[in-house]
């Protein structure tokens, strides 16, 4: 059985500090797709990222950074010197061909000015 | 390209009438899905398609129907509603995740009451 875990629900940090959301992930598969998505608070859901299976590069995008590990099963999600905008549930999710979508329970981070 | 479209944003229903969520894609993607998002969780998948007249089951299909008569079209059926069917309703589609860079792409979302 796939599943993907949070276990973050909630984080609070204020403007400029550095903040690592964690996201665990469980599937027998060799071959898979992790994805993060952002929900501000106006409701839709904002795609950041999506990493296959085979490709264990690390990869950063501005204040953005993910670390894949195969090793430890973990797909973690950094924001750098973070901001107000940051505020909003984020989501991890893992697929394994397409026809599903497992999705993380979601980490609500609160940005403090 | 207008994305994925979803109507109607909003709706209340009262227990046991019936209702379509409406779901549209522009961007001529063989996949789409259903989704309801329920107070502070993820999503859940109700039911998917990879094409034109195939759909099937995902993690909570029980008490909704779909159809997919064409490509761009997804709508997703409540025959009875319930309260435990209260819930924010995403629609989203991809082209295929075998495409290295592809990701699903969501709808605004159909915020649903039943009382």
């Amino acid at each position: 059985a796939q599943k993907v875990t949070q276990a973050q629900t909630e984080i609070s940090v204020v403007e400029k500090e550095d903040v690592t959301l964690d996201c665990v992930y469980e599937t027998r598969d060799t071959t898979y797709y992790l994805f993060w998505y952002k929900q501000p608070p106006s409701g839709e859901l904002v795609f950041l990222i999506r990493r296959n299976s085979f490709d264990e590069q690390n990869e950063i995008s501005g204040r953005y950074s993910w670390n894949f590990q195969k090793s430890t099963s973990s797909f973690n999600f950094t924001i750098t010197a973070s901001q107000v905008v940051d505020s909003a549930v984020y989501f991890c999710a893992l697929s394994l061909t397409g026809n599903q979508f497992y999705f993380g329970t979601g980490t609500s981070l609160t940005v403090i000015p | 390209n207008a994305g994925v479209t979803q109507t109607p944003k909003f709706r209340i229903l009262k227990i046991g009438q019936s209702m379509t969520l409406q779901c549209t894609q522009d961007m001529n993607h063989n996949y789409m899905y259903w989704y309801r998002q329920d107070p502070g969780m993820g999503l859940k998948l109700i039911y998917y398609s990879v094409g034109a007249g195939i759909t099937d089951k995902g993690e909570v299909p029980n008490g909704y129907n779909v159809s997919r008569s064409t490509t761009e079209d997804f709508p997703l059926r409540l025959e009875l509603a319930a309260p435990s069917q209260t819930s924010v309703y995403f629609c989203a589609s991809s082209y295929s995740l075998q495409a290295l860079t592809d990701t699903q792409y969501f709808g605004p979302g159909t915020r649903l009451t039943v009382l």
